[in-house]
């Protein structure tokens, strides 16, 4: 079942904005995971941000998660034509790696 | 960081045939994998949890006569669609938790695109 509902569906910005992107899920978590697929391919994950944690950054990336409202985002600073690609949440309920995806953001990144 | 191969990248085959798909840890050992589908312009879909030496572990609706897992060795899970149809037809890819770089992200392979004719 999926688990993250995301918005919003599609995005399209200019090189140098910034991107920001939420998903919302329904239960509680351990963890909480962003990945990113680029077109036909397999997902690479970006960033993972536990339960008691509230902000992460990675390089360009920032994460929060606020469990009290069951939402996350991810905001991509100073975008690049590069990170033009569809980004998922994913929870693990039950830390198993069963993995729940949200229907993902697809961004596109204009030079 | 750890790398998950799939074979083949594409496969095209006539409807009523099976087809095998696989999915490899090249650097690290996998005692669990997971498969997941695919539509397009959609989310993953978990599937199954492949579990070496044991039964894989289906979602429900899944059928597990339908989609065929084994796990026989640490780095390897097959996936095997028998008797396709052109519903089977998707984008399907396996993941794998390395467990050894203490971290609960997973490792995805690069998909395999199944079109049933």
């Amino acid at each position: 079942s999926q688990q993250g509902e995301e918005d919003p569906q599609a995005l399209s910005i200019q090189e140098g904005e910034n991107a920001t992107m939420n998903c919302s899920y329904k239960t509680s978590i351990n963890n909480l995971q962003w990945y990113r697929q680029n077109s036909g391919r397999g997902l690479v994950h970006l960033i993972l941000i536990r339960s008691n944690e509230r902000e992460k950054h990675s390089g360009r990336l920032r994460v929060t998660l606020d469990t009290s409202k069951k939402s996350s985002s991810l905001l991509i600073t100073a975008s690049r034509a590069a990170d033009t690609a569809s980004y998922f949440c994913a929870t693990d309920p039950d830390s198993w790696g069963k993995l729940q995806f949200g229907a993902g953001t697809q961004v596109v990144v204009t030079p | 960081g750890a790398v998950v191969s799939q074979h083949p990248s594409r496969v095209i085959c006539k409807s009523g045939t099976s087809v095998k798909i696989e999915c490899r840890s090249l650097d690290f050992q996998a005692t669990t994998m997971f498969w997941y589908r695919q539509f397009p312009k959609k989310s993953l879909m978990l599937m199954a949890t492949s579990n070496e030496g044991s039964k894989a572990t289906y979602e429900q609706g899944v059928e597990k006569d339908k989609f065929l897992i084994n796990h026989a060795s640490l780095t390897l899970s097959t996936l095997t669609v028998t008797s396709a149809h052109p519903e089977d037809s998707s984008f399907y890819i396996c993941s794998a938790r390395d467990y050894g770089q203490g971290t609960f992200g997973q490792f995805f392979g690069p998909g395999t695109r199944l079109t049933v004719l």
